[in-house]
C-alpha cells in the first residue's frame, strides 16, 4: 500500500537552530516526493520535489531534502530556522501516473525567539 | 505557477443545506482536483474534476454528496450537499498542467456547518 508517515506531530526549535523534519514513504516503485508548507492565511506552497537523479534537492526558502531509497525516507532540512518558518509541513507522495497526491499527517513547527 | 482563486473563502451554513465552491485558474490546466482538510488533519483527495465528463471519485466519496462540475479548462465547482457538522472542513482545489508534475493549490474554502 502507498503511504506517507511523518513521525513527528509537533516540533519546536529555537530561531537560528537547524531543523530536520522526518518523512518515510511506502511505495513499490521510484516515488515522486514533495514537501509542501501550509501557513495560516497563505495556503499550501510547494517547497521542493524529488523525481529522480540527484538525491539531495534544493527548494525555496533555504530548504533542502535528501532522498534515501535504502531507508525509504525523504527528510526535510534547513540549517538555520527563521521565525517565519513556523507552519505546518506536509510530506507528499505522488501515486505513479495517476496524479493522485498522498499526504502525510503533517508536522507542525513552532519557532522560539 | 498558476494563480488559483476560490469562492467563497469561508462560510457558515446550516445543516441540511448545500454549498457550492468555485475554483478559478488564470490559465488553462490539464488536471483539477478537490481535497478536503478536516480540522487538525491532513489533506484527502475527494475527486479529480474531468473536463466534459463525470468526475473521478476516491474511495469514501460519492457524487450525490459531492457533485463536481468542470465546464472548461480554467473553472470547476464542488458542491457539498445536505451538509452535516461532520462536513466542517477546509476544501481546496488544486491544478496540474500537462508535463508539469507539480500541483498548485488554491487558498481553500473554510466551511463550518452548524
Amino acid at each position: 500500500a502507498q503511504s506517507v508517515t511523518q513521525p513527528d506531530i509537533h516540533i519546536t526549535v529555537s530561531e537560528g537552530a537547524s531543523l530536520e523534519l522526518r518523512c518515510n514513504y511506502s511505495y513499490g516503485a521510484t516515488p515522486y516526493l514533495f514537501w509542501y508548507v501550509q501557513s495560516p492565511g497563505q495556503g499550501l506552497q510547494l517547497l521542493l520535489k524529488y523525481f529522480s537523479g540527484d538525491t539531495l534537492v534544493q527548494g525555496i526558502k533555504g530548504f533542502e531534502a535528501e532522498f534515501k531509497r535504502s531507508q525509504s525516507s525523504f527528510n526535510l532540512r534547513k540549517p538555520s530556522v527563521h521565525w517565519s518558518d513556523a507552519a505546518e509541513y506536509f510530506c507528499v507522495l505522488r501515486s505513479g501516473g495517476y496524479n493522485k497526491l498522498i499526504f502525510g499527517a503533517g508536522t507542525r513547527l513552532a519557532v522560539h525567539p | 505557477s498558476a494563480v488559483i482563486s476560490q469562492k467563497p473563502s469561508r462560510d457558515i451554513c446550516q445543516r441540511g443545506t448545500s454549498l457550492t465552491i468555485q475554483c478559478q485558474v488564470d490559465s488553462q490546466v490539464t488536471m483539477m482536483f478537490w481535497y478536503r482538510q478536516q480540522p487538525g488533519q491532513s489533506l484527502t483527495l475527494i475527486a479529480t474534476a474531468n473536463q466534459g465528463s463525470e468526475a473521478t471519485y476516491e474511495s469514501g466519496f460519492v457524487i450525490d454528496k459531492f457533485p463536481i462540475s468542470r465546464p472548461n479548462l480554467t473553472f470547476s465547482t464542488l458542491t457539498v450537499s445536505n451538509m452535516s457538522p461532520e462536513d466542517s472542513s477546509i476544501y481546496l482545489c488544486s491544478v496540474e498542467s500537462r508535463g508539469s508534475d507539480e500541483q498548485y493549490f488554491g487558498p481553500g474554502t473554510r466551511l463550518t456547518v452548524t
